[in-house]
């Protein structure tokens, strides 16, 4: 069985500061794929960034990056450079890498930032 | 990248009556699936809808209670039946656009408040 879990509820920086996301997982699949998720107040569920198990370079998409240490089984997502508009939840997930398989999720970390 | 729709966006339903709530994809996907995310709570996976045959349950999820419509590639329907105010919830759709498995869309949700 899969899981995903972040430890932090609630995170508060400020704008400018980077600020890392924790997440851990757990499976026993040997092909799996790691994912973050932003969700706003609105509810939509935007997609950030994703990491394959087997990628040797950790993922970048603009101001995320995903640190990916697989021995230690964790997937931080670092934000650089926070914006107000980066206030959200934030959801780690992960899935086996067979198609069509589902995304199993944590339980999310609020994000706030202030001016 | 895939282009979600969901209908309704929200709704307010009385204790005992269904809901069907639709999703439609842009683009052709052979998997869909189908969460909940109960207030403050993070996404919970319903039943992946596969084209041409009975939708997948996850455990704690029944048939009789959402069922689950995959007429063609590009669309679905869940419906919440019998609804009581434990199912207020955001409904959300997703797929798995392509042979890309590095990325999961998710439609804008629908909000669901049953009095």
């Amino acid at each position: 069985a899969q899981k995903i879990t972040q430890t932090q509820p609630g995170m508060f920086v400020q704008e400018k500061e980077a600020v890392t996301l924790d997440c851990t997982y757990d499976t026993s699949d040997p092909s799996y794929g790691l994912f973050w998720y932003k969700q706003p107040s609105s509810g939509e569920m935007i997609f950030l960034i994703y990491q394959g198990s087997y990628d040797q370079q950790n993922a970048t998409e603009g101001r995320y990056s995903l640190n990916f240490q697989k021995a230690r089984k964790s997937a931080n997502l670092v934000i650089s450079a926070s914006q107000l508009g980066d206030s959200a939840m934030y959801f780690c997930a992960m899935r086996g890498n067979q198609a069509g398989t589902a995304l199993i999720f944590g339980k999310g970390t609020t994000l706030s930032v202030s001016s | 990248s895939a282009v979600i729709s969901q209908k309704p966006s929200r709704d307010i339903c009385q204790r005992g009556t269904s809901l069907t709530i639709q999703c439609q994809v842009d683009s052709q996907v052979t998997m869909m699936f189908w969460y909940r995310q109960q207030p403050g709570q993070s996404l919970t996976l319903i039943a992946t809808a596969n084209q041409g045959s009975e939708a997948t349950y996850e455990s704690g999820f029944v048939i009789d209670k959402f069922p689950i419509s995959r007429p063609n590639l590009t669309f679905s329907t869940l419906t919440v039946s019998n609804m009581s105010p434990e199912d207020s919830s955001i409904y959300l759709c997703s797929v798995e656009p392509g042979r890309s498995q590095e990325t999961q869309y998710f439609g804008p949700g629908t909000r669901l408040l049953v009095l």
